[in-house]
């Protein structure tokens, strides 16, 4: 099975700051990378897919990128809405797999 | 307006058995492949089980092989879940979530509101 890294596993930013979070795969997945939102008590929410192709409604502030084995998504100005675990997860492969997430909290 | 519904969570002891539904609407259910995911409690994503849109195809995560078997009926557009042999490493949220193609390897686009499994005696 494909290993998915995430870092870092959790931190702390400001209303405004830009956030990056990093996914590492454990071989190449060429651009079958999604990233998803989850909040407290929710269902996940599709945010990116295919690396850096913007979800139909998400806001334009959230950005992805990379390819291979390294990727990143991006918050360019963090709201106050944006707190939340974010996870990548690899569709290259059976069994899809999931990073182990990114909490993001109010500093 | 796209809607996954989940049913049939509860309280079930070690080696018992548990069917979860998803009633889908606002698509064409049998044009898109289906997956379940669950969380366990505090943990992450993992995900279970994948069934093509017109049911021919399966796949299943290796722990829950031979104890889970997903299914479809296109005709009501419910997916479900059977889950056999249960053990308390089951305890976790369920997800259902619609697949943004008919084949394996695609996002998943949305998500039900989950239904919590609990194994315990």
């Amino acid at each position: 099975d494909i290993q998915m890294t995430q870092s870092p596993s959790s931190l702390s930013a400001s209303v405004g700051d830009r956030v990056t979070i990093t996914c590492r795969a454990s071989q190449s997945i060429s651009n079958s990378l999604n990233w998803y939102q989850q909040k407290p008590g929710k269902a996940p929410k599709l945010l990116i897919y295919a690396a850096s192709s913007l979800q139909s409604g998400v806001p334009s502030r959230f950005s992805g990128s990379g390819s291979g084995t390294d990727f990143t998504l991006t918050i360019g100005s963090l709201q106050p809405e944006d707190f939340a675990i974010y996870y990548c997860q690899q569709s290259y492969t059976t069994p899809p797999t999931f990073g182990g997430g990114t909490k993001v909290e109010i500093k | 307006e796209v809607q996954l519904l989940e049913f049939g969570g509860g309280l079930v002891q070690p080696g018992g058995s548990l069917r979860l539904s998803c009633a889908a609407s606002g698509f064409t259910f049998s044009s898109y492949a289906m997956s379940w995911v669950r969380q366990a409690p505090g943990k992450g994503l993992e995900w279970v089980s994948f069934i093509s849109g017109s049911g021919r195809n399966t796949y299943y995560e290796d722990s829950v092989k031979g104890r889970f078997t997903i299914s479809r009926d296109n005709s009501k557009n419910t997916l479900y879940l059977q889950m056999n042999s249960l053990r308390a490493e089951d305890t976790a949220v369920y997800y259902c979530a619609k697949d943004s193609s008919l084949t394996m390897g695609s996002p998943f686009d949305y998500w039900g509101q989950g239904t919590l499994v609990t194994v315990s005696s």
